[in-house]
């Protein structure tokens, strides 16, 4: 029961342009959401958060959107850039519980 | 430490053997996480400690697999009669309070990539 899906394995965007990664949710009591990205033999490293009592959240050129109703929460990255290649994943917890569920990922390669 | 420290960085071991994974988490963290990455796959939950206790079990896939965590400090994560499904990437994680919360979520280490061969 995958409780949270990244459906594109990958994402490819040109440097400069906007990169949109995509997350979607089934479980209704998810009320907090993260982003971590990872590079290849480090671990993922925490990007940006949302709580389900917002619909958005700005960090520099990151920035998370929240549809509780769909149940879909994105990652828009403005400016993409080089650094920016690396495997994105969305996680979610719930009220009460004290572990993160992650999606599969999405591999994000920025062409120059 | 400065970062969540896990130790081997790689282990290569014949199916059969026991093999155990250590995760030095950042001082001062009550909470620690084991996660697994199998290749091509997300972040599977396996176990969580809040201080030495471990209210959830749940993402233990069998009873070869235990963790215990000691002076509320590190953990280690044992693999008996490994199988080569158990090949992965072991990626532990802690946080001050639990449940990721807070602007930083979890600090992950850079894991340790098992091979069961």
């Amino acid at each position: 029961d995958q409780q949270v899906k990244q459906n594109s394995p990958s994402l490819s965007v040109q440097e400069g342009r906007i990169s949109i990664l995509n997350c979607d949710y089934t479980n209704s009591m998810f009320d907090y959401f993260l982003w971590y990205k990872k590079y290849p033999a480090e671990g993922p490293t925490f990007l940006i958060s949302i709580s389900s009592i917002k619909d958005k959240n700005e960090d520099g050129r990151f920035t998370v959107f929240l549809n509780k109703s769909a149940k879909h929460l994105s990652l828009h990255i403005v400016p993409s850039q080089p650094g920016d290649s690396a495997v994105y994943f969305c996680a979610a917890s719930a009220q009460g519980a004290q572990k993160l569920v992650f999606g599969q990922g999405t591999r994000l390669t920025i062409n120059p | 430490g400065a970062g969540v420290s896990q130790s081997p960085s790689n282990k290569v071991t014949e199916k059969g053997k026991d093999v155990e994974l250590r995760c030095d988490p950042i001082s001062g963290h009550t909470a620690l996480y084991w996660y697994r990455q199998s290749l091509g796959q997300g972040l599977e939950f396996l176990i969580y400690f809040q201080g030495n206790s471990a209210p959830d079990k749940s993402g233990l896939p069998s009873d070869r697999f235990s963790a215990e965590r000691t002076g509320g400090s590190v953990s280690t994560l044992t693999i008996q009669r490994t199988q080569q499904e158990d090949s992965a990437v072991y990626l532990c994680a802690s946080s001050p309070r639990g449940r990721g919360t807070g602007n930083h979520g979890y600090t992950f280490g850079s894991g340790t990539r098992l091979t069961v061969v």
